[in-house]
């Protein structure tokens, strides 16, 4: 496609449950970022997947946070047992490759409530 | 390490107003530096990036200068519009693997 895609766009869930959010990159795009974005919290930076290099994870916020990358595309972030102060838009975005002078492209985001 | 700071907001400005938000960072190094614009209901846009000391980004009518000697990327508009009306977010990149850091964006609305 032509820009970052996320899905779902929108997800409810109860407390205590797993939620999966999916992230396909731009085509071509080796670098890609999982950012959060929360009420008072700002933008949080999650996790980091180049090429075939171990991912970056130092922004997650605890164990129950986790993400793969598959074949060098897709992404899925995965929340295990979620507590409602996960609800937040959680953003996927892709780089060309990393540097500094490199655009950094962002999806729209996938809104998760937490109830 | 890597910091960036806005000014809070909301700024409330009226249509043709000029707008300025201040930025400025902390980093090592040589940064790369950018202006995010978040539009209500929509995602994160790339709105102008300098990556060198002195450079100038504009775009869409917006300027910064990135001014090392301050350590500031200030984002100026002469002549703001309603559509201008969004979230503004300052950020920066310091390492060569590309992670932004952010600042805590600023809330801009116009008014016809």
């Amino acid at each position: 496609g032509a820009g970052v895609s996320q899905s779902p766009s929108n997800k409810v869930t109860e407390k205590g449950k797993d939620v999966e959010l999916r992230c396909d990159p731009i085509s071509g795009h080796t670098a890609l970022y999982w950012y959060r974005q929360s009420l008072g919290q700002g933008l949080e930076f999650l996790i980091y997947f180049q090429g075939n290099s171990a991912p970056d994870k130092s922004g997650l916020p605890s164990d129950r946070f986790s993400a793969e990358r598959t074949g060098g595309s897709v992404s899925t972030l995965t929340i295990q047992r979620t507590q409602q102060e996960d609800s937040a838009v959680y953003l996927c975005a892709s780089s060309l490759e990393p540097g500094l002078g490199n655009t950094i492209y962002f999806g729209e985001g996938s809104w998760l409530t937490v109830v | 390490g890597n910091s960036v700071t806005q000014m809070e907001g909301p700024v409330t400005l009226s249509e043709e107003a000029f707008l300025t938000i201040n930025c400025t960072y902390t980093a090592t190094g040589y940064p790369s530096l950018f202006w995010y614009v978040q539009y209500p209901g929509e995602g994160l846009q790339l709105l102008l990036k300098a990556t060198k000391a002195d450079d100038k980004g504009s775009n869409k009518g917006f300027e910064a200068t990135y001014r090392k000697e301050t350590t500031s990327f200030h984002l100026e508009k002469g002549s703001v519009q309603v559509s201008d009306s969004a979230v503004y977010f300052c950020a920066l990149i310091n390492e060569s693997w590309g992670k932004l850091q952010f600042g805590a964006g600023t809330q801009v609305v116009v008014t016809p």
